[in-house]
């Protein structure tokens, strides 16, 4: 079974500041896809960042991106120049050639003016 | 609404109640996640369709949860016999295609069950 790994339970940044979270995953699959949510006090899952196995290539997204070490299985998120919005759980998930998303624990971000 | 919405948002239950929860998935889109989220915890799936056909149900925990979605849009996921154990965020997620790859899935804001 595929399982996701969130090492840090809570991370604090200054405002304008980078901050990295962690993620590791194990799955026996070589072709799957990794995701970042992040998740307000309202509840509603937003999408962040999407990374396809197969490409090589970090994706980025604006003030975010990841660095993807697939031989580490390892999957952590950048966000640059931080800002008070970004405060929210963060989930690392993984989706194999399927359909279900599996998910980390979460690591709660809090940015600080 | 342009999203996927779920009603109601709380619910309190008294141990023993059946509760029925519901989720209007964004209009055209075939799949259709449930997902549960313990307080701190990451959501953990329970089941999925594509259109009207409950393809996976593996994470439903109890043979007192069941969900259906009849005619491929609206879904209903029951828990009858509720138990504090159950109290939890319901998520429900859907998706344009089949959950293949890359696929966005749009989730919903919960529905937040409280059994006292």
């Amino acid at each position: 079974a595929q399982t996701v790994t969130q090492s840090q339970p809570e991370m604090s940044v200054q405002e304008a500041e980078t901050v990295t979270l962690s993620c590791t995953y194990d799955t026996s699959e070589n072709n799957y896809y990794l995701f970042w949510y992040k998740q307000p006090p309202s509840r509603q899952m937003i999408l962040v960042i999407r990374q396809e196995a197969y490409k090589q290539q970090n994706a980025t997204e604006n003030r975010f991106s990841v660095n993807f070490q697939k031989a580490a299985k390892s999957f952590s998120l950048k966000i640059s120049d931080s800002q008070l919005g970004d405060t929210a759980m963060y989930f690392c998930a993984f989706r194999e050639y399927g359909n279900k998303l599996v998910f980390g624990a979460g690591t709660i971000l809090r940015v600080k003016s | 609404g342009a999203g996927v919405s779920q009603s109601p948002r709380y619910k309190v239950a008294k141990r023993g109640q059946d509760v029925a929860l519901r989720c209007d998935p964004i209009s055209g889109h075939v799949s259709l996640f449930w997902y549960q989220q313990a307080l701190g915890q990451g959501p953990e799936f329970l089941t999925y369709f594509q259109n009207e056909a409950q393809l996976d149900k593996s994470g439903l925990p109890s043979d007192r949860f069941f969900a259906e979605r009849p005619e491929g849009s609206v879904s209903t996921l029951k828990i009858q016999r509720t138990q504090q154990e159950d109290s939890a965020v319901y998520l429900c997620a859907s998706s344009l295609r089949e959950g293949r790859g890359n696929t966005e899935a749009f989730f919903g804001q919960g529905t937040r069950l409280t059994v006292v």
